[in-house]
C-alpha cells in the first residue's frame, strides 16, 4: 500500500530552527509537496520537489532524496505565526496526491 | 477577490437527509477536487474533475456524488447523510497539468456534522 509518515507533533522555540521529516512509500513518484495549514483554516501550498536536493524559499527550505523516500521541511528563524500543521503529500504514478496526516508544530516564546 | 468559495461554512444535519456542498472558483482552473479531513488522518480524496464535463472517483467516494457542468462549479452531494460523514470538507482547484496538479488552491472548508 501507499504510505506517508511524518511526526504527529513537534515543539520548537521562537527564533530557532526546526526540521520536519517525511518518509514515503508510493506507487511511483511525480513529486513531493509541502503545505501549511493553520488551525481552522485551509491548507496553503509551500513547496514542490521533484529532483533530489534542497529548494530554498525564504525562511523555508525543502529537501528531497528519492532513493531514500525521504523529505524534510526546514523552517529557520521561527516566528509565532509559524505555529501550524505541515502536510507532506506525494504524487504517485497516476498523478494522484497521497497525503500524510500532518505534523502539528507548536512554537513557544 | 479571486479564489474558491465554499458554502455553507458549517452545517448540522440529521442522518438520512440530503445535503449539497457548493464550490465555486473564479480562477478558470481545469482541475477541481473534493477532500475530507478527519483528525489524525491525511486529506482523503472523495471525487475529482480534470475538466468540465468529466468526473472521477477518489479514495473514499461511497455515499457522495459530484457534477461538473461548467468550469467554475463543482458541487458535492451527500444523498443520505450518515454520522461517519461528519468531517471538514475542502474543495480545491489546480491550474496545472501533470505533476503540477499538486499545486492546489483550497477553499475555506465546510464543517459538516451529521447527527
Amino acid at each position: 500500500g501507499q504510505n506517508i509518515d511524518q511526526p504527529t507533533e513537534m515543539t520548537a522555540t521562537e527564533g530557532a530552527i526546526v526540521q520536519i521529516n517525511c518518509t514515503y512509500q508510493t506507487s511511483g513518484f511525480n513529486g513531493l509537496f509541502w503545505y501549511q495549514q493553520h488551525a481552522g483554516e485551509a491548507p496553503t501550498f509551500l513547496s514542490y520537489n521533484v529532483l533530489d536536493g534542497l529548494e530554498e524559499k525564504g525562511r523555508f527550505s525543502s529537501f528531497l532524496s528519492r532513493s531514500k523516500g525521504y523529505s524534510y521541511l526546514l523552517l529557520k528563524e521561527l516566528q509565532m505565526k509559524d505555529s501550524a500543521s505541515y502536510l507532506c503529500a506525494v504524487m504517485d504514478s497516476n498523478y494522484q496526491l497521497i497525503w500524510g496526516a500532518g505534523t502539528k508544530l507548536i512554537i513557544k516564546p | 477577490i479571486a479564489g474558491i468559495t465554499q458554502a455553507p461554512t458549517s452545517q448540522i444535519l440529521a442522518a438520512g437527509r440530503r445535503m449539497t456542498l457548493r464550490c465555486t472558483q473564479d480562477m478558470r482552473h481545469n482541475a477541481m477536487y473534493w477532500y475530507r479531513q478527519d483528525l489524525g488522518l491525511g486529506l482523503r480524496l472523495i471525487h475529482y474533475s480534470n475538466t468540465a464535463g468529466t468526473t472521477g472517483k477518489g479514495e473514499v467516494p461511497d455515499g457522495y456524488s459530484v457534477s461538473r457542468a461548467n468550469t467554475d462549479d463543482f458541487p458535492l452531494t451527500l444523498a443520505s447523510a450518515v454520522p461517519s460523514q461528519t468531517s471538514v470538507y475542502f474543495c480545491a482547484s489546480s491550474p496545472g497539468t501533470g505533476a503540477h496538479t499538486g499545486e492546489l488552491f483550497f477553499g475555506e472548508g465546510s464543517r459538516l456534522t451529521v447527527l
